[in-house]
C-alpha cells in the first residue's frame, strides 16, 4: 500500500528564519507526483508546491522549495524567510501517474513566533 | 468562477439521522472526490468519481453513498449518521491526466451527537 508519513506533528520557527518540514513516502511506482498543501485556520486547502518524480530538479515557488530524494523516498519542504501568514497545517501528498487518488500524510502544524 | 462549492459549511446531526453533503464544480472537471479530515490522520479518501455515472470506493467508504449523475455535482450521503462520522469533509475535483492540481471546496464541519 502507498503511504505518506509526516513524522513532525508540530514545528515552530521564528519569523524570518528558515524551517524544513519532513515527508517520507512508500511506493513501488517509479512515476508519480508529490505535493505540499497548506491549510490555514480558514480550513481552505491551498497547493503550495508540486514535484514530478521524473524531474531531477527540485521545485521552487518563491520562498518555498523542496528537497526531493527519490531513492530515499523523501520529500521535504523548506520555507525561507518565514512569515506570520505561513502559520498553518501542512500536508504532504502523493499521487502515482495514471491514478487519480491523492494519498495524504498526517500533517504538520507550523507555528511562526514573532 | 466559483470553483468547488460545498454546502452546508456546518451541520449537527443526531445519531441515526440521514443527510446529504452537496458538492458542485463549474470547471468541467472529470474527477471528483470526497475526503474526511480527522486530527492526526490527515485526509482520507471516502469515494471518488472519474465521470458521470462512474463512482468507486476510497479508503474509508463504509457508511457513505455517492452518485454522479452530472459532471458538475457529486453529493455525499450519510444514510444513518454515527458519532464516528464526526469530521470535516472536503470535496475536491480536478482534470484527469498526470499531476493536475486538486481543487478543494471549503469543507463541511459535521458533528454527530
Amino acid at each position: 500500500a502507498q503511504t505518506v508519513t509526516q513524522s513532525q506533528p508540530e514545528m515552530s520557527v521564528q519569523e524570518a528564519e528558515t524551517v524544513t518540514l519532513s515527508c517520507t513516502y512508500d511506493t513501488s511506482e517509479s512515476d508519480y507526483y508529490l505535493f505540499w498543501y497548506k491549510q490555514p485556520p480558514s480550513r481552505q486547502m491551498i497547493l503550495v508546491i508540486r514535484q514530478e518524480a521524473y524531474k531531477q530538479q527540485n521545485a521552487t515557488e518563491n520562498r518555498f522549495s523542496v528537497n526531493f530524494q527519490k531513492a530515499a523516498k523523501s520529500f521535504s519542504l523548506k520555507i525561507s524567510d518565514s512569515q506570520l501568514g505561513d502559520a498553518a497545517m501542512y500536508f504532504c501528498a502523493y499521487k502515482p501517474r495514471g491514478a487519480q487518488k491523492l494519498v495524504f500524510g498526517q500533517g504538520t502544524r507550523l507555528t511562526i513566533n514573532p | 468562477n466559483a470553483g468547488v462549492t460545498q454546502t452546508p459549511k456546518f451541520q449537527v446531526l443526531k445519531t441515526g439521522q440521514s443527510m446529504t453533503l452537496q458538492c458542485a464544480q463549474d470547471m468541467n472537471h472529470e474527477y471528483m472526490s470526497w475526503y474526511r479530515q480527522d486530527p492526526g490522520m490527515g485526509l482520507r479518501l471516502i469515494h471518488y468519481s472519474v465521470g458521470a455515472g462512474i463512482t468507486d470506493q476510497g479508503e474509508v467508504p463504509n457508511g457513505y453513498n455517492v452518485s454522479r449523475s452530472t459532471t458538475e455535482d457529486f453529493p455525499l450521503r450519510l444514510l444513518s449518521a454515527a458519532p464516528s462520522q464526526t469530521s470535516v469533509y472536503f470535496c475536491a475535483s480536478s482534470y484527469i491526466g498526470g499531476g493536475e492540481k486538486l481543487f478543494f471546496g471549503s469543507g463541511t464541519q459535521l458533528s454527530v451527537l
